[in-house]
């Protein structure tokens, strides 16, 4: 069966620190992932995506997220968090081409302190 | 990228009434979807509006309850019928391009007494 799981529901890191968000997938392709954030009251916003190539991505913010394939992982990291960083975030997998079929995770809620 | 509105932005409605949400892209694109986002949870597709015929429907979706209009490559609609306080929700309108990038507009924010 297909799904994604992202094991930490609610993670606290202090600001400055570096985070590290974790996703695992199960799914039968070759995947497409994703990695996007929903601040309160927001609509979801791409961090990035990885294809294919590379398996370290760069993101938009600060964010990078390295896949491995031999760990079905597709970790989010950052190295120094800002307050503006606290909310949460999906990891998302899907196919290539004509489907816009994405199997979210259930979500990292991502808490900052000062 | 892709820049998607969506209206209304959010809606309290009565049990039993219908609520139409309305998607527009800044480009033409070929995919668009609806998604739904139940309180406290992810994001489950609901539909793949096609663009000149009907709707594709995930399993536990049907049109009679979503039916979807899509009458061009840039504007699609998602009405919410019969409802109930189980269809409380975020209904969020995504589009893939042409990189296999998928967006997500900004989500109505549905509430049903």
């Amino acid at each position: 069966a297909q799904s994604v799981t992202q094991p930490d529901i609610h993670i606290t890191v202090s600001e400055g620190a570096s985070l590290e968000l974790r996703c695992n997938y199960s799914y039968g392709a070759t995947p497409y992932l994703f990695w996007y954030v929903q601040s309160p009251g927001q609509g979801l916003q791409l961090l990035l995506k990885y294809f294919s190539g590379d398996t370290l991505v760069q993101g938009i913010k600060g964010f990078e997220a390295e896949f491995k394939r031999s760990q079905s992982s597709f970790n989010l990291r950052k190295p120094s968090v800002h307050w503006s960083d606290a909310a949460e975030y999906f990891c998302a997998v899907g196919a290539a081409g004509n489907t816009g079929k994405l199997i979210f995770g259930q979500g990292t809620t991502l808490q900052v302190k000062p | 990228s892709a820049v998607i509105s969506q209206k209304p932005s959010r809606d309290i409605c009565q049990r039993g009434t219908s609520l139409t949400i309305q998607c527009q892209v800044d480009s033409q694109v070929t995919m668009m979807f609806w998604y739904r986002q139940q309180p406290g949870q992810s994001l489950t597709l609901i539909a793949t509006a096609n663009q000149g015929s009907e709707a594709t429907y995930e399993s536990g979706f049907v049109i009679d309850k979503f039916p979807i209009s899509r009458p061009n490559l840039t504007f699609s609609t998602l009405t919410v019928s019969n409802m109930s306080p189980e269809d409380s929700s975020i209904y969020l309108c995504s589009v893939r391009t042409s990189l296999d990038e998928q967006f997500f507009g900004p989500g109505t924010r549905l509430t049903v007494l």
